[in-house]
């Protein structure tokens, strides 16, 4: 079946660095979808893409879609402490009707 | 109402024994979606609901997991005989982007199987 590969698992950095997570979908998606979960809460939605090598812009965020739509990355440009949380990828193949497939996500923590 | 609201918050239950989770979806929203996420890892897909049809069930464990949505609002799923390995937050969600598809979840409820 599909699989949605995120990596990496975890990542630790000094507050004003940069954090980028990286998602890897064995099949071709529709579309993917970006979720923020922070500790101890529920998955919010960030973003979605759909056309190849497409590129969003949310403040700090930037989010891409591969050309082939096979893989995506999240980019967070001088994190802040508020960025703590968990980050899902989560991808929508045509043949899967309304399913989506998360990936295990990129649990970050950010040093004041 | 405002948000999708989830019930028990918090289960535990002893292994053998039945559960039943309710969600209550964001009023007139037609999809609902179930999810189940063990610790540590992403939310994984167990069935959907448009209204009072399930037409995605694929993702049940197994047997023992059984969801309705009688009257296409309210929605419960329910976890027959419960095993350790059922301990898991049960995520519902409905689908509040009619253009972007994306999912509006409520709190969950933890499970937690002794």
């Amino acid at each position: 079946g599909q699989q949605v590969m995120q990596i990496p698992q975890y990542q630790h950095v000094q507050e004003g660095e940069d954090f980028t997570t990286y998602c890897n979908s064995s099949t071709t998606l529709s579309n993917i979808q970006w979720y923020k979960q922070r500790p101890g809460g529920h998955p919010v939605f960030l973003i979605q893409l759909v056309k190849s090598g497409e590129v969003k812009k949310q403040k700090r965020l930037t989010f891409q879609f591969g050309e082939a739509k096979k893989n995506s990355s999240l980019h967070i440009t001088a994190t802040q402490t508020t960025d703590v949380g968990t980050y899902f990828c989560a991808g929508k193949r045509e043949t899967s009707g309304s399913r989506l497939t998360f990936g295990e996500g990129t649990q970050l923590t950010v040093n004041p | 109402g405002a948000g999708v609201s989830q019930s028990p918050r918090y289960k535990v239950a002893k292994r053998g024994q039945d559960v039943a989770l309710r969600c209550d979806p964001i009023s007139g929203h037609v999809s609902l979606f179930w999810y189940q996420q063990a610790l540590g890892q992403g939310p994984e897909f167990l069935t959907y609901f448009q209204n009072e049809a399930q037409l995605d069930k694929s993702g049940l464990p197994s047997d023992r997991f059984f969801a309705e949505r009688p009257e296409g609002s309210v929605s419960t799923l329910k976890i027959q005989r419960t095993q350790q390995e059922d301990s898991a937050v049960y995520l519902c969600a409905d689908r509040t982007g009619r253009v972007t598809g994306e999912l509006f979840f409520g709190e969950g409820s933890r499970l937690t199987v002794l």
